[in-house]
């Protein structure tokens, strides 16, 4: 089945300093990437919604100079979290989507980025 | 290889009656597990969630049924509404770690 990866896993990093989030798809090519995070009650916070070869589309609310989104290829998007501050310690999770023309597009999730930020 | 497994990508049910939706997983590593319900264009919310100390935990219309042995849950949607109508995402973890989501099942409440 499609597998989403996500590196790192974890990452810890001083306030100040920039941290980049990988999202790949290993089997299938992503038209369409999309970034989450993950609040203490358990909702997913759609980010982002990054399509290959363009401009990410931001969500209200999302700061997209602090949040940079490169959507380089087909099977990679770049979450980039820059000048990092406590308050954006999370889970960053990222989905991509697989355009298989049958009922409901299927859309696959990464397991997760923990950010903690010191 | 997905860890967790939606094996019905649709599901349709008439309103009002029980919609069940299932998951399994491969990891008895995890101990943590979640319903997500996703529309269109936005992100999922949390529907209700259930730890691997429990085998069923309740929320109003919403029953999510948890068999260890069997590495199996399932979410139970009764009366179903056509509100309830949207793709559904189980998603599993070991407690403060990754997630790891299934595919979806996309729900249909017929009126």
């Amino acid at each position: 089945g499609a597998v989403v990866s996500q590196h790192p896993s974890r990452v810890i990093c001083k306030s100040g300093t920039s941290v980049k989030i990988e999202c790949r798809s290993l089997d299938f090519q992503a038209t369409t990437m999309f970034w989450y995070r993950q609040f203490p009650k358990q909702s997913l916070m759609l980010m982002a919604t990054s399509n290959e070869g363009s401009k990410a589309t931001y969500e209200q609310g999302v700061e997209k100079d602090k949040f940079l989104i490169n959507h380089a290829s087909l099977t990679l998007s770049t979450l980039t979290v820059t000048s990092a501050h406590p308050e954006d310690s999370s889970f960053y999770i990222c989905s991509a989507e697989q355009l298989t023309g049958l009922v409901g597009d299927t859309q696959y999730f990464g397991p997760g980025t923990r950010l903690t930020v010191l | 290889d997905q860890q967790v497994k939606q094996n019905s990508p649709s599901l349709s049910v008439q309103e009002g009656r029980i919609s069940i939706l299932n998951c399994d997983y491969t990891n008895s590593m995890f101990d943590y597990f979640l319903w997500y319900k996703k529309y269109p264009a936005e992100g999922p919310t949390f529907l209700i969630s259930i730890s691997s100390i429990k085998d069923k935990n309740e929320d109003g219309r919403f029953t999510v049924f948890l068999n260890k042995s069997a590495k199996h849950l399932s979410l139970h949607i009764v009366p179903s509404q056509p509100g309830d109508s949207a793709v559904y995402f189980c998603a599993a973890s070991r407690t403060g770690n990754q997630f790891y989501f299934g595919t979806g099942t996309s729900l249909t409440v017929i009126p």
